[in-house]
């Protein structure tokens, strides 16, 4: 296992337009995280799960902001009709214990 | 709302010298996490602290957890060019669960 694995690395979009990350876990975590992170700024959070179950989502997930995690293994975030706003890195962290996260190198996305 | 608020936000120094970040907040975390993040990649824990009063030491990095759990500090002695980037320190609340609370940063240079 070669630790998180985020695709894509860099996302380019049209204002409007949706687009789709997807997030690969650690295979023996059971969590698995999303934050924001825009620049000079730590990240922030934006919803967590454990295994399949969708625990916790932050006030800044608008409901332009969606994110699965079929069957507890990978985990999509989709952002529909897309704001300059947006841009930001969006990372990826999966733990199997509260202490410590693996993060991923995160989906650089601009929005133009 | 937890914050944490870390200082200082820039810091550059010359190769040798020693120096210490904060991160202060007004609430109780159940731990405290250090992170080193590097341009265009996801934060990398470095160390958990979890015990008020508690000190941790990793090479030339000691990582102090203030008694009351509210506030953290990470001393690097001897720096080098290596140790250059931004380091983040994260706490997890009593309540928040596995969410984790980021500090804005402490942008370091380590000038050879």
């Amino acid at each position: 296992d070669t630790g998180v694995s985020q695709n894509p690395r860099h996302k380019i979009t049209k204002r409007g337009q949706n687009v789709t990350f997807r997030c690969d876990p650690i295979s023996e975590h059971n969590r698995l995280y999303w934050y924001r992170q825009t620049l000079g700024q730590g990240p922030e959070f934006l919803t967590y799960f454990q295994n399949e179950a969708q625990l916790e989502k932050s006030r800044l997930l608008s409901d332009r902001f969606s994110a699965e995690r079929p069957k507890g293994s990978f985990s999509t975030l989709e952002i529909q009709r897309t704001e300059q706003g947006d841009s930001a890195m969006y990372l990826c962290a999966s733990s199997l214990v509260d202490y410590g996260y693996t993060f991923g190198s995160g989906t650089r996305l601009t929005v133009v | 709302t937890q914050l944490l608020e870390q200082s200082p936000q820039f810091l550059s120094i010359q190769e040798g010298e020693n120096l210490t970040v904060y991160c202060n907040s007004s609430s109780v975390f159940s731990s405290l996490q250090w992170y080193r993040q590097e341009p265009g990649e996801g934060p990398v824990l470095l160390v958990t602290v979890v015990t008020g009063g508690e000190v941790k030491k990793l090479k030339r990095l000691t990582f102090q957890f203030g008694d009351a759990r509210k506030d953290s500090s990470l001393h690097i002695t001897a720096a080098q060019p290596g140790d250059t980037g931004l380091y983040l320190c994260a706490g997890a609340g009593e309540t928040s669960g596995s969410r984790l609370t980021f500090g804005e940063g402490t942008q370091l240079t380590v000038n050879p």
